[in-house]
């Protein structure tokens, strides 16, 4: 168990519906990351938090975004979802501010857009 | 884009036998880490080496880095059956020049098998 929290586990909906998924960072880590897993793409990095801001951003479409909590709690929103959002997304989280350190990852959760 | 290459795409072995995976990579980096994920499951930080080190080891796992050949390889010995995973390397790379941003990219991974 890694410490981080991730809700739902699995996310059943229709294409152009909107979605938000959750992710809790272990105690003390002020950095949580976003990632999109898929068959095609591999694990793609989107976006990247640091204590309440965002702090890096990766290949994330318009379509979808982030924020970050004053509990340190992170939220992604996709929205207008298309059948290519399928996936595994995960967070992760790190005690610092930049990528090198260690990265921490949650169970995922999995969208199937239908 | 993919940075790391693992090699080989899947690898099957007996228990007790050691498992090599080599990652390539293509551009200059701070440093590199190995994780392993289970089925569909969150993936597992196993050990970083930095750019200025040659080779790390913990416990049964053992990484080397050479940078001249933008390469790096995890030898997993005496593996287990518990050990079947993916294996994926990981590379930081800067996001925008001069920034301080970083990303980790991940390469597809080595699909490991040990049979019991």
């Amino acid at each position: 168990d890694s410490g981080v929290t991730q809700t739902p586990k699995h996310l059943i909906t229709a294409t152009g519906q909107r979605v938000t998924l959750r992710c809790s960072p272990r105690s003390g880590d002020l950095s949580v990351y976003w990632y999109q897993q898929s068959l095609d793409q591999g694990l793609q990095f989107l976006i990247q938090y640091y204590n309440g801001e965002e702090r890096a951003k990766g290949n994330i479409l318009e379509r979808f975004s982030a924020q970050q909590f004053p509990d340190l709690h992170s939220e992604l929103n996709l929205s207008s979802l298309e059948l290519g959002d399928s996936a595994l997304y995960f967070c992760a989280s790190s005690v610092g501010d930049w990528a090198p350190y260690e990265q921490y990852f949650g169970p995922g959760t999995r969208l199937t857009v239908t | 884009s993919q940075q790391g290459e693992e090699d080989p795409q899947a690898l099957s072995i007996q228990e007790g036998e050691n498992a090599t995976m080599n990652c390539s990579y293509k551009t200059s980096i701070n440093n590199l880490q190995w994780y392993r994920q289970n089925s569909g499951r969150g993936l597992v930080h196993l050990i970083l080496i930095r750019s200025n080190e040659r080779e790390k080891h913990s416990g049964r796992l053992r990484v080397t880095l050479d940078t001249s050949k933008k390469s790096s390889s995890l030898l997993i010995t005496a593996s287990r059956a518990a050990d079947t995973a993916s294996y994926f390397c990981a590379t930081v790379q800067p996001l925008y020049s001069g920034a301080g941003s970083y990303q980790l990219t991940f390469g597809k991974g080595t699909k490991l098998s040990v049979i019991p």
